[in-house]
């Protein structure tokens, strides 16, 4: 069964420290993986997708990485912002027709002065 | 461009009513997508077509639930009759093709009381 496990699934930091969250998946066959950052009240944004031969895409402060072999992917959020408060989700695209998207449960981040 | 437009933005209604949410994709893309939001599934694709045509609708609940895309610039999800446990956030997205970066709307808020 395709799975998309985040942790951890909340997490506090302060202002201007950085912060790693993590994506495990089973999907097979892969296609794609696609980090999502979505505001309170307000729809996903798009963050960065990744497809099997890279590696490491970043997007302002935010860095993602992925492992193939391991199927693991995180997302690196450096120097933190006030702004950078709201759900991380994680989501992996395959390209077997009837199952193509798996959704993780997200990671709330919230970031405190 | 105003990006995917969604209306309405709140939606209240009593249980057995019939309930029509809106979308309007960014023009020139060809992939359309609608989500559900709830606090205890997360995100769940609920249909997706591309060029009009509904390509996997695997993820609509059950028959209550019905969708359309006329044309390029407009689709419809519909729930007829209504019940409380689909009060949840609906979202639709839309992208160049069906794996490529999606574009989400604002949401629609359904309660169904």
């Amino acid at each position: 069964k395709n799975q998309v496990e985040q942790s951890p699934q909340s997490l506090i930091i302060l202002e201007g420290k950085n912060c790693t969250l993590q994506c495990n998946y089973t999907v097979s066959p892969f296609s794609n993986l696609r980090w999502y950052k979505q505001d309170t009240g307000r729809g996903p944004v798009s963050l960065t997708i990744m497809t099997f031969s890279e590696n490491t895409k970043s997007n302002g402060r935010y860095t993602a990485t992925l492992d193939a072999d391991t199927k693991q992917s995180s997302l690196h959020i450096t120097a933190s912002q006030l702004s950078d408060s709201a759900s991380y989700i994680c989501v992996v695209s395959s390209n077997n027709a009837g199952n193509m998207l798996t959704f993780g449960g997200g990671t709330r981040l919230m970031v405190k002065p | 461009d105003a990006g995917v437009i969604q209306s309405p933005r709140h939606e209240v209604t009593e249980m057995g009513q019939e309930v029509t949410l809106r979308c309007k994709p960014i023009s020139g893309h060809n992939s359309l997508f609608w989500y559900r939001q709830t606090m205890m599934r997360g995100l769940e694709l609920l249909i997706y077509f591309n060029n009009n045509v509904p390509i996997d609708d695997s993820g609509m609940p059950e028959d209550r639930f019905s969708a359309k895309m006329p044309n390029a610039s407009f689709s419809t999800l519909k729930i007829q009759p209504s019940e409380p446990r689909d009060s949840a956030v609906y979202f639709c997205a839309s992208s160049l093709g069906w794996n490529t970066e999606a574009f989400f709307g604002q949401g629609t808020r359904l309660t169904v009381v």
